[in-house]
């Protein structure tokens, strides 16, 4: 059973907007949460973490937000590039064990 | 350069062929992983190990056989193919502990006819 989820396959927002992707998980023993950004052909590349004691964690124009009571995690991206148009995932550690959901795919127009 | 690198990239073979997929990466992490990735499903992770002679199973680990005989390598044996196990498949690994980042390989695609 799925235990991170990502319920939007795509997202489609122009150049400058802001990306907002949603993750939601059921397992409230995950205690470190990860985004990654994949391209076509590539290998999963490693965009931004939060650990569970937190609720908010920022690295540039990205922003992931944690609300615990509801098991939702969220990534911002602003301003959106084309160049962020990519299949992001989520992903929720259990102990050595990592969670990944099923990827939105996101696509930056000019 | 930090990496993780797989071989072979691609490959076609039939089914009960036993076949391996090579791992190695050059930054003396500890911890190496498997994961296999299918159109609707996400990445899932085979198997994975915590050190040298140490892995343990992840969500999907059934056709599948690993050993980590040396730090640096982590070879994906599959004794009996199956097309079902035809998939795109990434090797990772990361430091010790909790919550550090893992590194991911460029992926292979296998193809089992």
């Amino acid at each position: 059973d799925q235990q991170v989820k990502q319920n939007s396959p795509s997202l489609s927002v122009q150049e400058g907007r802001i990306s907002i992707l949603n993750c939601d998980y059921t397992n409230s023993m995950f205690d470190y949460f990860l985004w990654y950004k994949k391209y076509p052909a590539e290998g999963p590349t490693f965009l931004i973490s939060i650990s569970s004691i937190k609720d908010k964690n920022e690295d540039g124009r990205f922003t992931v937000f944690l609300n615990k009571s509801a098991k939702h995690l969220s990534l911002h991206i602003v301003p959106s590039q084309p160049g962020d148009s990519a299949v992001y995932f989520c992903a929720a550690y259990s102990g050595y064990a990592l969670n990944f959901g099923k990827g939105t795919s996101l696509l930056v127009t000019p | 350069e930090a990496q993780v690198t797989q071989n072979p990239r691609y490959l076609i073979t039939v089914t009960g062929k036993k076949l391996t997929v090579t791992c190695s990466q050059n930054m003396n992490h500890e911890y190496m992983s498997w994961y296999r990735q299918d159109p609707g499903l996400g990445l899932r992770q085979i198997y994975y190990s915590m050190n040298v002679e140490v892995t343990d199973k992840g969500d999907v680990p059934e056709g599948y056989k690993v050993s980590r005989k040396e730090k640096r390598n982590f070879p994906l044996i599959l004794e009996s193919p199956s097309p079902n196990q035809t998939s795109l498949y990434f090797c990772a690994s990361k430091l010790a502990g909790g919550g550090e980042t893992q590194y991911f390989g460029p992926g292979t695609r296998l193809l089992v006819l």
